[in-house]
């Protein structure tokens, strides 16, 4: 069964536009990370963020956490038509990791 | 580093038939695994692997087998292939720290067809 339930399934924007993506999970986390995965491709690591922490960053990545309602949300601002991909959140224990199913981001010129 | 390798990246079986799926990574990562990605439904574990000689069942591990000879290599076998394995199959591995941060390297994947 899938820990992680990503929304919305589907997204399209505006290149330049932000694009937010939620995701909600089960049980009990020692941390959330996310993923990309391009049309064809493997998954490749974006940020991971531990249960102590609310928020983090990276370059035009914000992650947030809110272990009470376990959801984390993922933000890419000023959008740019290579960020078209399927992004995953992932939970787990250890090195042991359940995948949400994924939310399709397009970015349109 | 070549990272995580995946050979083949397309296969067509017919119904019965087995074949080994090939991972193999140069990171000299302890913990390997192999996923299927199906539409809709996300990865989905079969296998993984701590280290060599130890292997352990994921999620979805019937019709397949695993064994882990080497830190380096992580083969997937299907012993009678049936058309519910037509699948995506991703490989992936990471290093087991305590403390540490456990992102995982993916391959490219292998696209099974299985008729």
């Amino acid at each position: 069964s899938q820990q992680g339930e990503e929304d919305p399934q589907a997204l399209s924007i505006q290149e330049g536009e932000n694009a937010t993506m939620n995701c909600s999970y089960k049980t009990s986390i020692n941390n959330l990370q996310w993923y990309r995965q391009n049309s064809g491709r493997g998954l490749v690591h974006l940020i991971l963020i531990r249960s102590n922490e609310r928020e983090k960053h990276s370059g035009r990545l914000r992650v947030t956490l809110d272990t009470s309602k376990k959801s984390s949300s993922l933000l890419i601002t000023a959008s740019r038509a290579a960020d078209t991909a399927s992004y995953f959140c992932a939970t787990g224990g250890g090195n042991k990791l359940t995948f949400g199913t994924g939310t399709q981001l397009k970015v349109e010129l | 580093n070549a990272g995580v390798t995946q050979t083949p990246k397309f296969q067509v079986l017919k119904t019965g038939q087995s074949m080994t799926l090939q991972c193999a990574q140069d990171m000299n990562h302890e913990y390997m695994s192999w996923y299927r990605q199906d539409p809709g439904m996300g990865l989905r574990l079969i296998h993984y692997s701590v280290g060599a000689g130890i292997t352990d069942q994921g999620e979805v591990p019937n019709g397949y087998n695993v064994s882990r000879s080497t830190t380096e290599d992580f083969p997937l076998r299907l012993l009678s292939a049936a058309p519910s394995q037509t699948s995506v199959y991703f490989c992936a591995s990471s290093y087991i720290r305590q403390g540490a941060r456990n992102e995982q390297f993916f391959g490219p994947g292998t696209r099974l067809t299985v008729l």
